[in-house]
């Protein structure tokens, strides 16, 4: 009954790993998305998808990596961690590219680099 | 400038009280807005879209200011349930939905 879910959950990783988020939406939205929280509580949007194709890709350092193998589906690959990017990170969709349809988030993931 | 900027917090006020945020943002061509709640260690989940004429849901009360570009939350008789982060979100254009800081807000007995 999830509408949008991302596992793992939790992440705890060393310096130098790669690891990967994996996000699915079951709401039918057209536009998926990735953001991240910092310690200090600010959302900021990384990148978005629309049916696929890659609409925003914040200044983001090119070892994150988004793929959307289908419009359900947005998974983020993240090469050589480092220890700034603890964070949680959110997957959120919406219905569409109007701005109208408000934003649905998954539950997080919370990532630790040690 | 900020692209959104909402009131410092936090916010600590008692129960009953009624108690206003308020959202700057710069984008004047920014075409919708919503106000979010976040819980401790929860994702953040849609509390109200905020349409031009203003608009209430409860207890719960937004309003738009197109001219100023700013938006106001406004939230009547608190609860102890109402204790969280109340997060401004503005939609700019080509999905940028962009969040603000986050305000937050403790109700206290």
């Amino acid at each position: 009954d999830t509408a949008v879910s991302q596992t793992p959950k939790y992440l705890v990783t060393q310096m130098g790993n790669d690891k990967s988020i994996k996000c699915e939406q079951n709401l039918g939205h057209d536009t998926m998305y990735w953001y991240k929280q910092d310690s200090k509580k600010f959302l900021k949007i990384m990148f978005s998808y629309n049916n696929k194709e890659l609409i925003i890709n914040e200044t983001v350092p090119n070892r994150f990596s988004p793929k959307s193998p289908d419009k359900a589906h947005l998974n983020l690959h993240i090469n050589s961690l480092e220890l700034g990017d603890s964070a949680v990170y959110f997957c959120a969709s919406s219905g569409g590219l109007s701005g109208y349809s408000p934003l649905h988030f998954g539950n997080g993931t919370r990532l630790t680099v040690t | 400038r900020k692209e959104v900027e909402q009131d410092p917090g936090p916010f600590n006020v008692p129960e009953g009280a009624t108690v206003a945020f308020n959202c700057t943002y710069s984008n004047s061509a920014s075409q919708s807005f919503f106000w979010y709640r976040q819980d401790c260690r929860k994702e953040p989940k849609l509390l109200m879209s905020v349409y031009s004429s203003g608009n209430e849901d409860g207890r719960f009360t937004a309003q738009l200011n197109r001219a100023s570009q700013y938006i106001s939350l406004l939230i009547r008789d608190s609860k102890l349930s109402d204790s969280a982060t109340y997060l401004c979100v503005v939609y700019g254009n080509n999905n940028d939905m962009r969040f603000g800081a986050g305000t937050r807000l403790t109700v206290k007995p």
